[in-house]
């Protein structure tokens, strides 16, 4: 069990441009989550999946934003068309329904739009 | 989502014991007391959660008050790692977490 990874850890991009991340779960939990957090404030939440399925998105999750999760595993966050208002730390975690479905925190990717 | 209330920083000794609180008058039947914190610079991490009764792992003990509107977070001795923000959260039918600020528990050497 390695942990939930996230990639890239930092990335700085110039508004306007298009970003996406990616989160690799635990293996074989079958929730996931993506939060995000901005400085001095504690994580916000975004949406979540169970398996493929997209099943809860916040108001927060304007329509610059798409959450995939394709096979059940992996998921990727895109923000396009970035703002200055986007910079923040988003974090991935996830979760087993099989195993009391306590979430585990990934180290989160950092974003600076300039 | 019900709310929490923890006081906004608190100071200890290290190698002593530390009482974080959490006030949760709102709190539902079926809603979990859950506890992670943040270490500068990375992603919460689970700490312990419980229902009603106390509970105990290796890194906290949590203590629920009988009414249930209060628990504590105790770490049994403090050391320099343990510096970080501590978030209580209750958690109910809906899957996603709710943090609010969080104490920033600072350990003094």
């Amino acid at each position: 069990d390695t942990g939930v990874s996230q990639d890239p850890r930092h990335k700085i991009t110039k508004r306007g441009q298009n970003v996406t991340f990616r989160c690799d779960p635990i293996s074989e939990h079958n929730r996931l989550y993506w939060y995000r957090q901005t400085l001095g404030q504690g994580p916000e939440f975004l949406t979540y999946f169970q398996n493929e399925a997209q099943l809860e998105k916040s108001r927060l999750l304007s329509d610059r934003f798409s959450a995939e999760r394709p096979k059940g595993s992996f998921s990727t966050l895109e923000i396009q068309r970035t703002e200055q208002g986007d910079s923040a730390m988003y974090l991935c975690a996830s979760s087993s329904i099989q195993a009391g479905d306590t979430q585990y925190f990934g180290p989160g990717t950092r974003l600076t739009v300039l | 989502d019900a709310k929490t209330t923890q006081p906004n920083s608190m100071e200890s000794n290290e190698e002593e014991p530390v009482h974080l609180p959490c006030n949760h008058s709102t709190i539902s039947g079926t809603d979990y007391i859950h506890w992670y914190r943040q270490l500068p610079s990375q992603g919460p991490e689970y700490v312990i959660h419980g229902l009603t009764s106390n509970v105990n792992n290796r890194m906290a003990s949590l203590a629920i008050a009988e009414d249930r509107k209060s628990s504590t977070l105790i770490l049994h001795r403090a050391t320099l790692r343990d510096a970080a923000v501590y978030y209580c959260i209750l958690r109910g039918g809906a899957q996603k977490l709710v943090f609010g600020q969080g104490t920033r528990l600072t350990i003094n050497p």
